[in-house]
Parts: structure tokens; sequence; C-alpha cells
């Protein structure tokens, strides 16, 4: 596709409930980043996968956050047992090779509302 | 650990009036650093950049020069226009092998007025 494709661009759910957010890279591009950004806050980092390579995920804040990478391309980020504190904005990247000064595309991303 | 500051907003101009928008760094090693801009109902996208000391970055008439002896990245221009009214965040990437791992400042909302 044309950008970074993120699905969906909002969801509210309950508290305790799983969520799954989409991310589609730009065709091509080795490297994936998801951020979050919360009312008031920067940009805080979550995980960053290139190529192959085991995805740094030293950003996740709790071991109910995961992602995955499959084939590459699509990425997963999976929020288990959601708190009100996940309510952001989660925001995906993506860039070419992943390399020091290169270019990051963000996409819009999902608005998550936890009630 | 690796950190930005920016100066805190919102900031409201007039139009043709001079901005800067200060942001200074912690970071070990030689960083890159970046402005990256999100325009109401838009997502981030990256303004300009600077991958050493003393390198200079531009774009659309804003620049920001990369001050390593005072650890700064301060985003500057001479003429603003109401289409510059935005969120602007500056950036640090760290070299190495941990160049994934950006780390943002707050962000500052600018606010143009005819």
């Amino acid at each position: 596709g044309a950008g970074v494709s993120q699905s969906p661009s909002n969801k509210v759910t309950e508290k305790g409930k799983d969520v799954e957010l989409r991310c589609d890279p730009i065709s091509g591009h080795t490297a994936l980043y998801w951020y979050r950004q919360s009312l008031g806050q920067g940009l805080e980092f979550l995980i960053y996968f290139q190529g192959n390579s085991a995805p740094d995920k030293s950003g996740l804040p709790s071991d109910r956050f995961s992602a995955e990478r499959t084939g590459g391309s699509v990425s997963t980020l999976t929020i288990q047992r959601t708190q009100q504190e996940d309510s952001a904005v989660y925001l995906c990247a993506s860039s070419l090779q992943g390399t020091t000064g290169e270019k990051l595309f963000f996409g819009s991303g999902t608005q998550l509302s936890v009630l | 650990g690796d950190s930005v500051t920016q100066m805190e907003g919102p900031v409201t101009l007039s139009e043709e009036a001079f901005l800067t928008i200060n942001c200074t760094y912690t970071a070990t090693g030689y960083p890159s650093l970046f402005w990256y801009v999100q325009y109401p109902g838009e997502g981030l996208q990256l303004l300009l950049k600077a991958t050493k000391a003393d390198d200079k970055g531009s774009n659309k008439g804003f620049e920001a020069t990369y001050r390593k002896e005072t650890t700064s990245f301060h985003l500057e221009k001479g003429s603003v226009q109401v289409s510059d009214s935005a969120v602007y965040f500056c950036a640090l990437q760290p070299g190495g092998t941990s160049y994934g791992k950006l780390t943002f400042g707050q962000g500052t909302i600018l606010t143009v007025h005819p």
C-alpha cells in the first residue's frame, strides 16, 4: 500500500478484555516499530522488529503486552486483560532498513479506550 | 537512559513571527536527532533530521542544528504561516545497535493566527 495502515482506527473495550491491534507496514520495509501516545505525553517506545532478528521488547510495559510479526510483514500488538491505564493511541511505524538516521513512516494510529 | 526535553507549550504566534522550539537531549554515544510533525488529522511525519554534530537539518523553511556541546537541537523558522499549526516532536535515535528505540519529547503544540 501507499503508507502504513493500522486497524482498527478506534477501539472501545471493557476492562479485563483482550484486544488485538493490527499494523500493515509499507511493502518492502524490514523494520517495524510500535509506540504508545498517552494524553499529554510524548511517544513511548514499545517494541521494535528488524528483519528476522529477535525483536527488541524492552519497552513493553508489562507481560500483558505482546507483539508478533508474521512473515516479516504484518504485525499484531495484543493487550491481555486490558486496564484503564492502557487507554492511549497506539502508533505503528516502518522504515526501509532500520538503520541509523533513517526516516520512520507512521500510521494514523489506533485510539484505544478502556472503560 | 536516553531522554529528550522539549519546551512546554502550547506556543501561540501571529503569522510571519519568528519561531523557536527548544529541544535538549541526554544520550550516550552519538545519536541522530529528528523533528517530527503531526498536522491536525494526520499521522506523524518527518520534518528534518541531523545525524552528526554540527549538521543542520532543514525543510519547509524550518532549520535545526545538532549542537553536541550544548546537547541541543532547537527548531527555528523565520516566518511562520497558519499552515504550520501542528504538534512538533523532537526525537533521538541512539547509535549502535539500539537504533530502533527512538526516544521522543513530549511534543509542543504550535498555533499560528492570521
